[in-house]
Parts: C-alpha cells; sequence; structure tokens
C-alpha cells in the first residue's frame, strides 16, 4: 500500500523567504510523486512530477522537489516566495504512472506567505 | 486553459433533494475518471473511478446508492447525489487522465455542495 506524509499542515514564510514544503512517501514498488496546488474552491494545478530519470523536478512558478530514495522523499522548494504562492499544496503518490490510475494524497500544507 | 470542466461550481440544495454534478473531459477523450471529496482543510478522498461503458468502481464506504456515477460518452461522467443530507455538504472534485505522453491526472474546478 502506498501512503504519504505531509509533514506542517501550515508553513509559514515572508514574502522573498525560501519555502520549503516537506512530503514523505511510502510505497512498496517505484513510486510517481506529484505536487499539486489548491487555491480557495478550486481544483488542482499540477506543479511538478517526478516519473523515472532526473530527481531534480523542475516545475511552474518557479517550484522544484528532489525525489530522494534513500529518505522516501520528495519535498517543494522554491527560493523565494511570492504573495501569490499562497495557497494549499498537496504532494501525491500513484504507482500507475499517475495517468491511468488514481493518487494518493496528502493531507495537505497551507502556504501562507507574509509582506 | 482548462482541459476538464466541472458544473456546476457551486450549488445549494435542500435535504432529501438529489443534485447532480458534471465533469467534461474538454479536448481529450477519458475512458476513466475519478471523484473526490474533499472536506473542510483535509486531503482529497477518491469516492470512486468512473469508466465509460459500464459501473462505476466505488472505494470502501462509499454507498454506491447514495452516490450515483454514470459515465455514458468517452467526455462525460455525472455524479448524483440523491436524496441529499446536510452531512453530504462538501467539495466534490472530479479528474480525467489524459492518455499518452506520461501526462498526470487533470481536475476540474471541483463543486462546492451545501444541503440545507
Amino acid at each position: 500500500a502506498q501512503s504519504v506524509t505531509q509533514l506542517g499542515s501550515h508553513v509559514s514564510v515572508s514574502e522573498g523567504a525560501l519555502v520549503l514544503l516537506r512530503c514523505n512517501y511510502s510505497s512498496s514498488v517505484p513510486p510517481y510523486l506529484f505536487w499539486y496546488v489548491q487555491y480557495p474552491n478550486q481544483g488542482l494545478q499540477l506543479l511538478l512530477k517526478y516519473t523515472t530519470g532526473a530527481t531534480l523536478v523542475k516545475g511552474i512558478n518557479g517550484f522544484e522537489a528532489e525525489f530522494k530514495k534513500s529518505e522516501t522523499s520528495f519535498h517543494l522548494t522554491k527560493p523565494s516566495a511570492h504573495m501569490s504562492d499562497a495557497a494549499e499544496y498537496f504532494c501525491a503518490v500513484s504507482d500507475y504512472g499517475g495517468s491511468q490510475g488514481n493518487l494518493i494524497f496528502g493531507k495537505g500544507t497551507k502556504l501562507s506567505v507574509k509582506p | 486553459g482548462a482541459v476538464v470542466s466541472q458544473h456546476p461550481s457551486w450549488v445549494i440544495c435542500k435535504s432529501g433533494t438529489s443534485v447532480k454534478i458534471e465533469c467534461r473531459s474538454l479536448d481529450f477523450q477519458a475512458t476513466t475518471m475519478f471523484w473526490y471529496r474533499q472536506f473542510p482543510k483535509q486531503s482529497l478522498m477518491l469516492m470512486a473511478t468512473s469508466n465509460e461503458g459500464s459501473k462505476a468502481t466505488y472505494e470502501q464506504g462509499v454507498e454506491k446508492d447514495k452516490f450515483l456515477i454514470n459515465h455514458a460518452s468517452l467526455t462525460l461522467s455525472t455524479l448524483t447525489v440523491t436524496s441529499a443530507h446536510p452531512e453530504d455538504s462538501s467539495f466534490y472534485i472530479c479528474s480525467a487522465p489524459r492518455t499518452g505522453g506520461g501526462s498526470p491526472l487533470h481536475f476540474g474546478n471541483g463543486t462546492r455542495l451545501t444541503v440545507t
């Protein structure tokens, strides 16, 4: 069975500061990993994904994440936070590539950005 | 632009009535669609997998007679909440995989259901 743990339900940073959202996963097979962002009362938008190959994945809006198998982690980072980054972020894992199967989501981390 | 359209974006209904939510793939065919439910400040929980031309597959604990799913075409899946109760109030989101190219799921913008 697969699972996702997001450490910290709420993260607050200052504008311009580093953003670090933590995600650890559990999977018995090589995982496919995703980060999604959700704005209030909206669906989810894909930020980035890891399937195979390069472990450092770059996504939209300046976000990136690194797959570390030894640590079973897929933390999301952004060097400099913008006010527009304030949203809910979900880490997800799939063993079907995410394109044919469903995703297992973490509980989400709400990011607040202070001026 | 959006590739999955969900309608309505919000709906208020009275207890005992039924509500239908539509999920459409706009520029691709989706033989499979997924329906999620999201409670306030919680993650998305998969309710069921909608399969075009066949019965939906429901997750454990989801009442199939209450949450009716129909996937009548390759671009449309509907979720009907029957005899709605206040505890059914939630945010419902659909998603569809675009096959090929390794693309992940595309999500609708969700439907906020409030049952009074």
